[in-house]
């Protein structure tokens, strides 16, 4: 049973340009999370969502920050028009379907870097 | 707003010595406090929780203690050896989890 993959692990983008990260949940979790890190600090909340919903967006930038998670397929955060400031690991958790367990599990993060 | 507050922010201890990471937090919605792992390079992973309930929880060499009406709760790893050097994360949530607040992180360097 593969874990949370995500890809690519490095991504090198310049000020302007699009980042798109990809998360695959383990199998049978239907629950995907987005958290940020920056440099030497801990995990911040950005994203909730299930198959094709939106539960908590509430870390999420309200300006050129989104993410989906299609019936078909990994989710996806999309971050347009990066900027320096956007350079951190974003990291993408998943859990079991509400109620089976309380345990959160990360992929091994993309490291992202704005030139 | 730092809804989880963590201490010390690094860490050495000699081997076979006990390590003590320090949380507190203000939300008393908060009713699940996990501790994570992580390894440069890596993701975090889950390494013991505790709900509020119950005032310690050992699993191994880890200890959870829980103290709610002071809010805060600490981790305390027994014989500490140097694979256990890794950044270690407290966290909080509420209702199912399905956010997490994390403590800013503690580097733990276990000298051999």
């Amino acid at each position: 049973n593969a874990g949370v993959m995500q890809n690519p692990r490095h991504l090198v983008r310049r000020r302007g340009q699009e980042a798109r990260l990809r998360c695959s949940p383990m199998k049978g979790h239907s629950h995907v999370y987005w958290y940020r890190q920056l440099p030497e600090e801990g995990l911040k909340f950005m994203v909730y969502l299930q198959k094709e919903n939106i539960i908590d967006e509430s870390g999420m930038p309200k300006e050129r920050f989104s993410a989906e998670f299609p019936k078909e397929g990994p989710s996806i955060l999309r971050i347009q028009q990066v900027v320096r400031g956007d350079s951190a690991a974003y990291f993408c958790a998943s859990s079991p379907p509400e109620g089976l367990d309380e345990k959160l599990f990360f992929g091994s993060g993309t490291q992202l870097s704005v030139l | 707003q730092q809804q989880v507050k963590q201490s010390p922010q690094s860490l050495i201890v000699q081997k076979g010595g006990i390590s003590i990471i320090n949380c507190a937090y203000e939300n008393t919605a908060f009713d699940y406090f996990p501790w994570y792992q992580q390894f440069p390079g890596k993701g975090p992973a889950l390494l013991i929780a505790i709900r509020p309930d119950v005032s310690e929880k050992k699993e191994g060499r880890f200890t959870i203690s829980f103290n709610k009406s002071a809010k805060q709760f600490s981790l305390h790893i027994m014989d500490s050896q140097p694979g256990d050097s890794a950044t270690y994360f407290c966290a909080a949530s509420r209702n199912n989890f399905n956010k997490f607040y994390f403590g800013s992180g503690t580097k733990l360097n276990v000298k051999p």
